[in-house]
């Protein structure tokens, strides 16, 4: 398996600007994950699906992110409109629904200039 | 709410040594706890994760010890090479759904 994929690698965009950032789970896990890292605040969970359901969305941080999971496959993250403060590298990770562990994909970092 | 810490922040060690990074949590009713490796610039690889009904996890030189009534994990890592630089993060389950707590990390250099 490919493990987790996420696209892109690294976005550079204006403030204002809409962002998507794009994640396929590994086949068959029923879990997905978007995560956020910053030095500030470390690793935060920002929202995550069962079956491609949210379930969570506690940690999405305003009404400008929104996330979608269209099919078993596929996930994006939208940032709309993008602020500098939203500069920081996200991670998406999967899980199978029996078991625990969680995979993280290698991530997209963001920088909004 | 779960909350994760883990100290040090940092640590140098020379190659060849053994080491523990530490891990602990508030809230001792947890599923699981995994601990990963993250190089700079890249993702996290999973190295162990312990069942709440297990008390170690190993893998080669790793080894990831749990004790729920004290609230910590311990990783311990014998032999340290160079090649175990990077950064070093515990996360614990929020619930059964799998929302991680991650800890701040330990960045670990091992000095040749």
């Amino acid at each position: 398996d490919a493990g987790v994929i996420q696209s892109p690698r690294h976005e550079v965009t204006e403030m204002g600007q809409e962002v998507t950032l794009r994640c396929k789970p590994i086949s068959g896990h029923d879990y997905l994950f978007w995560y956020r890292q910053t030095m500030m605040r470390g690793l935060e969970l920002l929202i995550y699906f069962n079956n491609n359901v949210p379930i969570d969305d506690s940690g999405m941080p305003e009404d400008r992110f929104s996330a979608k999971m269209p099919n078993a496959s596929f996930s994006t993250l939208k940032i709309q409109p993008s602020e500098p403060r939203d500069s920081a590298v996200y991670f998406c990770a999967s899980r199978p629904g029996q078991g625990n562990e969680q995979y993280f994909g290698p991530g997209t970092r963001l920088t909004v200039t | 709410k779960q909350e994760v810490t883990q100290i040090p922040a940092a640590l140098s060690v020379p190659e060849g040594e053994n080491l523990v990074l530490n891990c602990s949590f508030t809230d001792s009713a947890i599923y699981n706890l995994q601990w990963f490796r993250q190089d700079p610039g890249k993702g996290l690889t999973s190295l162990l994760l312990i069942q709440s009904s297990q008390r170690e996890q190993t893998s080669g030189r790793l080894n990831a010890s749990l004790d729920k009534s004290s609230g910590r994990s311990t990783l311990y890592i014998a032999a340290s090479q160079p090649g175990d630089s990077a950064t070093y993060l515990c996360a614990a389950p929020y619930n059964q759904g799998g929302k991680l707590i991650f800890g701040q990390g330990t960045e670990l250099s091992v000095k040749p």
